[in-house]
């Protein structure tokens, strides 16, 4: 069935610092990739989402990237801030499927 | 503040018991998912359903069912719970903008304690 891996579990950066988080997806069809950031005790909240037809989005400190080729997609911080500490969420679907996967997060923690 | 509630938000049952937790979707909203998240894990996609019908289905166990009323508002019953049920369980909501693509607004959760 459909998966999405997602690397680190757990990602400790100084702030500052840049952080990366990795997915790859199993399902070639795939062509919408969200990423959630959920703090603790929140709910998840949408901060970047690419389409299959880019290679690359920013939106200020973050960008995400996507390798179609390679099934990968990859999250990006810079200048990290202490507020960024939260677990984060890649996941993966298909138009028209209506089904969602997730990976099973990232916690990252931004040290000051 | 999402605009996405869900009730009750906290759970305490016994097993073998059956809850129903409720969600409410945005306003204009006629797409609505279903997650389960058990402790330290991921989201697990159960249910989907756009205005009234159900779309899609993850990894939803038997004892679990889901509906959506013509309000827009869905329930999601779990019925013959187990331990492993206890989880925090997530209703989202979506414009639905490219053929299920687009962004999920999340409700706060309802925490469900099977003791």
């Amino acid at each position: 069935g459909e998966n999405v891996e997602q690397h680190p579990s757990t990602l400790s950066v100084q702030e500052g610092d840049s952080a990366v988080i990795k997915c790859t997806y199993s399902d070639s069809a795939s062509n919408y990739f969200p990423w959630y950031k959920q703090e603790l005790g929140k709910r998840p909240q949408l901060i970047i989402d690419i389409r299959s037809n880019v290679g690359e989005k920013k939106d200020q400190r973050i960008a995400v990237t996507l390798n179609k080729t390679a099934k990968h997609f990859s999250l990006h911080i810079t200048e990290t801030q202490p507020e960024d500490s939260a677990v984060y969420f890649c996941a993966a679907t298909t138009s028209g499927t209506y089904k969602y996967i997730f990976g099973t997060g990232t916690r990252l923690k931004v040290l000051a | 503040d999402s605009g996405v509630t869900q009730t009750p938000k906290h759970l305490i049952t016994a097993t073998g018991q059956r809850v129903t937790l409720r969600c409410s979707p945005r306003s204009g909203d006629l797409s609505v998912y279903w997650y389960q998240q058990s402790l330290d894990q991921g989201l697990q996609f159960l249910i989907q359903y756009y205005n009234g019908e159900e779309r899609a289905k993850g990894n939803i166990l038997e004892r679990f069912s889901a509906q959506q009323f013509p309000d827009l508002h869905s329930e999601l019953n779990l019925s013959s719970l187990e331990l492993g049920d206890s989880a925090l369980y997530f209703c989202a909501s979506s414009q639905e903008q490219i053929r299920g693509q687009g962004e999920q607004f999340f409700g706060p959760g309802t925490r469900l304690t099977v003791l």
